[in-house]
């Protein structure tokens, strides 16, 4: 059982470059979260996922785009990298609202 | 909004206890969560409480939860090296832009042997 399985765990980008980062989780969760984590600015959440085909903002979702085209995969695509999008990303998965989630082992992304 | 406030830095020395203190605002979260992160790697659950108790004991670990004060605390006894990492607590329930899981800023714990 892999749980949550973030891809690819290093990534240097050119400001203006694209990418997009995949995570996939086999515990067959309903909800996905990407957050973003910064030194002193703990877990922010970028866009989440509350079943196959839905997406929501979070609370820093500008430059970032996602898609749940399948339950068990959730992307984060961002579509011109700036310098400002260097940081770790978490995916995270949970089966409802209330319940742990699980997260990934993160992507450290740095934008030159 | 709903907030999660908590400490940014503790140290203390190998076998003392350690106590982290966490606050919240969203008086209708059903569960506090405890996560770990160590250096390098994701974050992992560590422990949770129920809204409806008071205490919790999971072997070195013991979560407190006041719900009146809206204050959740985690004591780790006889704190060991391998126990630094930053520890993030966490309410559920909530929703908006920051979705389900409210996470406060992490608290990282230093152990000096």
């Amino acid at each position: 059982n892999a749980g949550v399985t973030q891809t690819p765990k290093f990534r240097v980008l050119k400001t203006g470059q694209s990418m997009t980062l995949l995570c996939a989780q086999d515990m067959n969760h309903e909800y996905m979260y990407w957050y973003r984590q910064d030194p002193g600015m703990g877990l922010r959440l970028i866009h989440y996922s509350v079943g196959e085909g839905t997406t929501a903002k979070g609370e820093v979702p500008d430059g970032y785009n996602v898609s749940r085209l399948k339950k068990q995969n959730f992307l984060l695509g961002l579509e011109s990298a700036a310098p400002s999008q260097t940081s770790v990303y978490f995916c995270a998965s949970s089966l409802d609202r209330y319940t742990e989630a699980f997260f990934g082992q993160g992507t450290r992304l740095t934008v030159v | 909004g709903e907030d999660v406030e908590q400490s940014l830095f503790l140290s203390v020395r190998e076998g003392d206890s350690s106590v982290i203190n966490c606050t919240y605002t969203d008086s209708s979260s059903t569960y506090l969560y405890w996560y770990k992160q160590e250096p390098g790697a994701g974050l992992q659950l560590l422990t949770y409480i129920f809204s409806n108790m008071d205490m919790k004991q999971d072997q070195r670990l013991t979560v407190l939860l006041n719900k009146k004060d809206k204050h959740l605390s985690l004591r780790i006894a006889d704190t060991q090296t391998g126990d630094s990492a930053i520890y993030f607590c966490a309410e559920s329930g909530g929703g908006g832009s920051q979705g389900n899981l409210i996470f406060g800023k992490g608290t990282k714990l230093s152990v000096k042997p």
